[in-house]
């Protein structure tokens, strides 16, 4: 059963930058797609980020491309979430989440989440 | 991107009451579309996807309907555990998205 745990979150100063870290167990993390969903206090989710089972493709949502990277270490089984240039509207819960389906480029069909973590809170406060 | 929108917002229903919930994308999703159950301070847990695919070990009382721009989630019989917050998303095309949600709370 697939078990994944985000870390990493925390109060973090407009502007800074800060790393999420999810690390996966219990399944063959190598052949998942990973994806990255958050949701701000009181709101819906978003999606922000995929990467691919080998980690050569990614794809983002509009609102994080050029600021959040997404990558992976297969042999340490851990998906990483690089957030720079932070702002206030970047507050939110970040899951990871976990698709054994994997990403194949931006004209494939996406997926629907089946495993996700338990969350990691990001506050961005001066 | 493809927008989802979702309605009501928010409901208050009884236990045993039936219970619909719909979903509408902005253009056709074939049936690439999933629906989640969200209880406060929890990850979200899918419970249909392709559109009335129920997960497995899930209640039959849950189901859903729909194709192209419209869908439907269906709670027969209202259980006490069944109150949360539902979303739908489109997986048809990236980026992925998520409709708004909506609150079912108690009468």
């Amino acid at each position: 059963q697939v078990h994944l745990v985000e870390s990493g979150g925390g109060v973090v100063q407009p502007g800074r930058s800060r790393r999420l870290s999810c690390a996966a167990s219990r399944f063959s993390f190598s052949s998942y797609g990973m994806h990255w969903v958050r949701q701000a206090p009181g709101k819906g989710l978003e999606w922000l980020a995929v990467i691919s089972s080998g980690g050569s493709k990614q794809y983002y949502a509009d609102s994080v491309k050029g600021r959040f990277t997404i990558s992976r270490d297969n042999p340490k089984n851990t998906l990483f979430l690089q957030m720079n240039s932070l702002s206030a509207d970047d507050t939110a819960l970040y899951y990871c989440v976990a698709t054994q389906e994997d990403y194949l480029g931006s004209e494939s069909y996406a997926a629907s989440f089946e495993s996700w973590g338990q969350g990691t809170l990001v506050t961005v406060s001066a | 991107a493809i927008r989802m929108t979702q309605s009501p917002p928010s409901l208050s229903a009884s236990s045993g009451d039936r219970v619909t919930i719909t979903c509408r994308a902005n253009q056709s999703i074939s049936r690439y579309l999933a629906w989640y159950q969200q209880k406060p301070g929890k990850a979200p847990k899918l419970l249909i996807s392709a559109a009335s695919t129920l997960q497995s070990g899930l209640p039959s009382r849950f189901s859903g309907s729909g194709s192209g721009t419209d869908f439907t989630l269906t709670i027969t019989s209202l259980q006490s555990e069944d109150f949360a917050t539902y979303s739908c998303q489109q997986y048809y095309s990236y980026p992925p998205t998520f409709g708004q949600g909506t609150r079912v709370e108690i009468k």
